[in-house]
């Protein structure tokens, strides 16, 4: 079967520091990976997704970038963090030939920016 | 942009009651799903509706897909504390992404 995995679970760090989360998925290839934020408990806002090792395709211009060096690895950075950068971190894997686009996942990561 | 539109926003009900919750958008999705997210945690994929007129039961819960396959509705029977979360419909349209609604958040009181 299939899981992801998010660490850290839970980060508090100042402003202007730099930044690094970690999706890894197992019992999968090739999976579609996505990194959504989610604000106050509420709807989830897709940051970048990616079909492929290298191949980041990203849906808000803001202060962080993503990156895939392995196939089911998937990390999510910045080099100077923003208080408007707090919020709940999610990845999420999906299988491309599945025409239901259904994706699952992880659980998730609190940053609090101070 | 594609919106999902939810409703309502928060719902506080007592155990044993009937709900409905929908989801509403002015597009069309090849499909559509359900989620459930509790507190601190990721979301949990409920159910995924392909079909224009579908209708899913899942226990308690039952999903329809709209017939035009622009909204859908997650209805509960008999509400237990145990359903108490926040529910975010999902629609797809594309190769490989989702629109999110905002969820609408339930309360599910002994």
């Amino acid at each position: 079967s299939q899981t992801i995995h998010q660490w850290p679970a839970t980060l508090v760090q100042p402003v202007g520091s730099p930044l690094s989360l970690e999706c890894t998925v197992e019992g999968t290839s090739n999976p579609n990976l996505y990194w959504y934020r989610q604000a106050a408990g509420r709807g989830l806002q897709l940051l970048f997704y990616s079909v492929g090792i290298g191949q980041i395709s990203s849906e808000v211009p803001q202060n962080l970038s993503a990156s895939r060096p392995q196939d089911r690895q998937f990390i999510l950075s910045s080099k100077k963090l923003l208080l408007s950068d707090s919020g709940f971190y999610l990845c999420a894997w999906g299988l491309t030939p599945l025409m239901s686009n259904e994706q699952f996942f992880g659980p998730g990561t609190r940053l609090t920016v101070l | 942009t594609q919106l999902l539109e939810q409703s309502p926003q928060f719902l506080s009900i007592q155990e044993g009651e009937n709900l409905t919750v929908y989801c509403n958008s002015s597009s069309v999705f090849s499909s559509l799903q359900w989620y459930r997210q509790e507190p601190g945690e990721g979301p949990v994929l409920l159910v995924t509706v392909v079909t224009g007129g579908e209708v899913k039961k899942l226990k308690r819960l039952t999903f329809q897909f709209g017939d035009a396959r622009k909204d859908s509705s997650l209805h509960i029977t008999a509400a237990q504390p145990g359903d108490t979360g926040l529910y975010l419909c999902a629609g797809g349209k594309g190769y490989s992404t989702l629109t999110f609604g905002k969820g609408t958040m339930l309360l599910v009181s002994p």
